[in-house]
């Protein structure tokens, strides 16, 4: 199979503090990774893509300094979200591809539920 | 731009075949259908894709028209466990680069 897990599976923190998520392909390389957010009722948003080993590529709109991610290795990727604000609240998802992948289809983690109080 | 169109929602009584239409008339001949589906509270969960031919596995079949235009993901006998969203995804997953990206799918409620 093809297992993506994240951690936390959920967070409460205050408002103005960071919140580090992590992201892991368990059993295959993931060159690529994506973080989406989805707020309730509504389909998932693409916040960037990042390959290993190079800046993360953001979608218009979304705020590169606020969510920082990092892209270490074939297995992890991280999404901070730093200074935290009730807005933020979401559920986060990342999602990876498999390196030289001939079925290129995506596995996506469980997500993150972050409350930002 | 919308690339696909779904029914906002369906339902199906359980054990019964779900049929999901989705409409993607301006489909090119180097892009792929997906469906990929989210149960609620967890994140999506691949089913099948599909250029021209249909498919089979698992989960589901597709049935891709002659034209391109539309395609139908059909559950031979859906279950309880097979409520969720399910969305229907055109892209050109030939090169490298490309982005999944979700439209607001069909919520699929199974009933018993």
């Amino acid at each position: 199979g093809a297992v993506v897990s994240q951690h936390p599976s959920w967070v409460i923190c205050k408002s103005g503090t960071s919140v580090k998520i992590e992201c892991r392909s368990l059993d295959f390389q993931a060159t690529t990774m994506f973080w989406y957010r989805q707020f309730p009722k509504q389909s998932l948003m693409l916040m960037a893509t990042s390959n290993e080993g190079s800046k993360a590529t953001y979608e218009q709109g979304v705020e590169k300094d606020k969510f920082l991610i990092n892209h270490a290795s074939l297995t992890l990727s991280t999404l901070t979200v730093t200074s935290a604000h009730p807005e933020d609240s979401s559920f986060y998802i990342c999602s990876a591809r498999k390196r030289r992948a001939l079925a290129p289809e995506q596995f996506f983690g469980p997500g993150t539920r972050l409350t930002v109080l | 731009d919308a690339k696909t169109t779904q029914p906002t929602s369906m339902d199906c009584a359980e054990g019964r075949a779900a049929n999901l239409p989705c409409n993607h008339s301006t489909i090119s001949g180097n892009e792929y259908v997906y469906w990929y589906r989210q149960i609620h509270s967890q994140g999506p969960q691949y089913i099948i894709h599909g250029l021209k031919n249909n498919e089979t596995n698992e989960m589901a079949s597709l049935i891709i028209t002659e034209d391109r235009k539309s395609s139908t993901l059909i559950l031979p006998h859906a279950t309880l466990r097979d409520t969720a969203v399910y969305y229907c995804i055109v892209i050109d997953s030939g090169g490298s680069n490309y982005k999944l990206t979700f439209g607001k799918g069909t919520l699929l409620t199974v009933n018993p």
